[in-house]
């Protein structure tokens, strides 16, 4: 059981390239999240889905897009890199155990740290 | 909107040593309220979490954290650190009305760092 897998755990990107970021998760989780870290700001919601075939946008999510093909994975892309972009990834995912979704615990990958030059 | 205000960014304190790592947050409706932790270069991992029922919550290793309704609050606590607390500690918000979906309002977070 490995829990949330991230790829790749670093990467460097010119300005104006592109990438994908990939998350994996083996827990079955209906809910995915993708997250940016920053010095001093905390997490912040990028994208997140609810289900397979199912996106939406979360805080900060411009500049980036996202898919959900299968259940299990979960797909950040950034179509033109930008310095602004420099950040470290998280996804997450979690259950939906109904009503309260709000109560339910994230599980966290270990992260990608992206650099824009 | 919600917001989180972790007073502290950075607290270092001696092994053994009581620490508090404040949490403040703004909300105009019930919430659930959460401790994750993050060690060097790893994700984020779910320290406790307060969803009703009793204002004192407990995590298994030795942390302690209490919902102050009156004072919007939310500090963790530990009577006596490790070397291995050191980590960074994170405060997150959500609501009951979140629309369906688990959104997590963070903190800015808080660096704890025990000194031998």
């Amino acid at each position: 059981n490995a829990g949330v897998t991230q790829t790749p755990k670093f990467r460097v990107l010119k300005t104006g390239q592109s990438m994908t970021l990939l998350c994996a998760q083996d827990m079955n989780h209906e809910y995915m999240y993708w997250y940016r870290q920053d010095p001093g700001m905390g997490l912040r919601l990028i994208h997140y889905s609810v289900g397979e075939g199912t996106t939406a946008k979360g805080e900060v999510p411009d500049g980036y897009n996202v898919s959900r093909l299968k259940k299990q994975n979960f797909l950040l892309g950034l179509e033109s890199a930008a310095p602004s972009q420099t950040s470290v990834y998280f996804c997450a995912s979690s259950y939906a155990s109904g009503g309260a979704a709000s109560t339910d615990t994230q599980y966290f990958g270990p992260g990608t740290r992206l650099t824009v030059l | 909107a919600q917001s989180v205000t972790q007073l502290d960014s950075q607290v270092p304190v001696f092994e053994e040593a009581p620490v508090e790592l404040r949490c403040n947050y703004s909300s105009s409706v019930s919430v659930y309220l959460f401790w994750y932790v993050q060690y060097p270069n790893q994700g984020l991992q779910l320290l406790l979490k307060y969803l009703s029922g009793s204002t004192l919550v407990e995590s298994i290793n030795g942390f302690e954290a209490e919902f102050n309704k009156s004072q919007t609050s939310f500090h963790l606590r530990k009577p006596s650190v490790h070397i291995s607390d050191t980590a960074e500690y994170f405060c997150a918000v959500s609501d009951g009305v979140s629309g369906g979906y688990n959104k997590l309002i963070f903190g800015a977070g808080t660096r704890l760092a025990v000194h031998p």
